[in-house]
């Protein structure tokens, strides 16, 4: 069983800093995903990634598959960023994609 | 396009109860996933089917829970009976698998789940 650790648990910061919030996991994947879940309950899918770095707008998602670790990182963070962010690992060969979830990280940011 | 539809959004029932909860995924996906979130134990996969045949069901707690997806467009999840610990989030997701080719999955599109309460 793939285990996937995320840190921190929880951040708080300052609207405008910078975020980064960790994820590892044990065994081999065939991919990464980063996952957003609005106070409201809504799960988002922001990335999935097997190598290299994924942009979109603010957001930032690197892996590095030797080190089976992967960060999140946020520029310009802004309240409406307050989630939870879970990282999820997959694998499954041809017949499907298993996920495997981190505990997830409560963000918070201030004004 | 209208996203992944569960039904119903809540359910409160008494212990002892059938509950079926309902998914219709994304039109042209072909990989469909149950999922089941506890304050205890996260998000948690209960089941997922590939071209409507369950590929995995290695999640689902016990006999009473079952899963069917009779067509491309339709699943269900049933508990009978029910039990004040089934209460939970059940996310359903659905994504397009590339048959043939590890590495083409494609990210799941979750439903906004069924907030479930077993009294």
């Amino acid at each position: 069983k793939n285990e996937v650790e995320q840190s921190p648990q929880n951040l708080t910061a300052q609207e405008g800093e910078f975020i980064t919030i960790n994820c590892s996991y044990s065994v081999g994947i065939s991919a990464l995903h980063w996952l957003q879940q609005h106070p409201g309950g809504g799960i988002v899918s922001l990335f999935m990634l097997s190598s290299g770095k994924k942009k979109h707008g603010r957001l930032i998602a690197t892996i590095n598959i030797q080190e089976k670790h992967s960060s999140l990182h946020i520029t310009a963070s802004h309240p409406r960023d307050s989630a939870v962010y879970i990282c999820a690992v997959g694998w499954g060969g041809t017949s499907g994609s298993r996920l495997t979830f981190g505990e997830g990280t409560q963000l918070t940011v201030n004004p | 396009d209208a996203g992944v539809i569960q039904s119903p959004r809540h359910e409160v029932t008494e212990m002892g109860q059938e509950v079926t909860l309902r998914c219709k995924p994304i039109s042209g996906h072909n990989s469909l996933f149950w999922y089941r979130q506890t304050m205890m134990r996260g998000l948690e996969l209960l089941i997922y089917f590939n071209n409507n045949v369950p590929i995995d069901d290695s999640g689902m707690p016990e006999d009473r829970f079952s899963a069917k997806m009779p067509n491309a467009s339709f699943s269900t999840l049933k508990i009978q009976p029910s039990e004040p610990r089934d209460s939970a989030v059940y996310f359903c997701a659905s994504s397009l698998f590339g048959t043939g080719a590890p590495n083409s999955n494609q990210p799941q599109h979750f439903g906004d789940g069924t907030r479930l309460s077993i009294l």
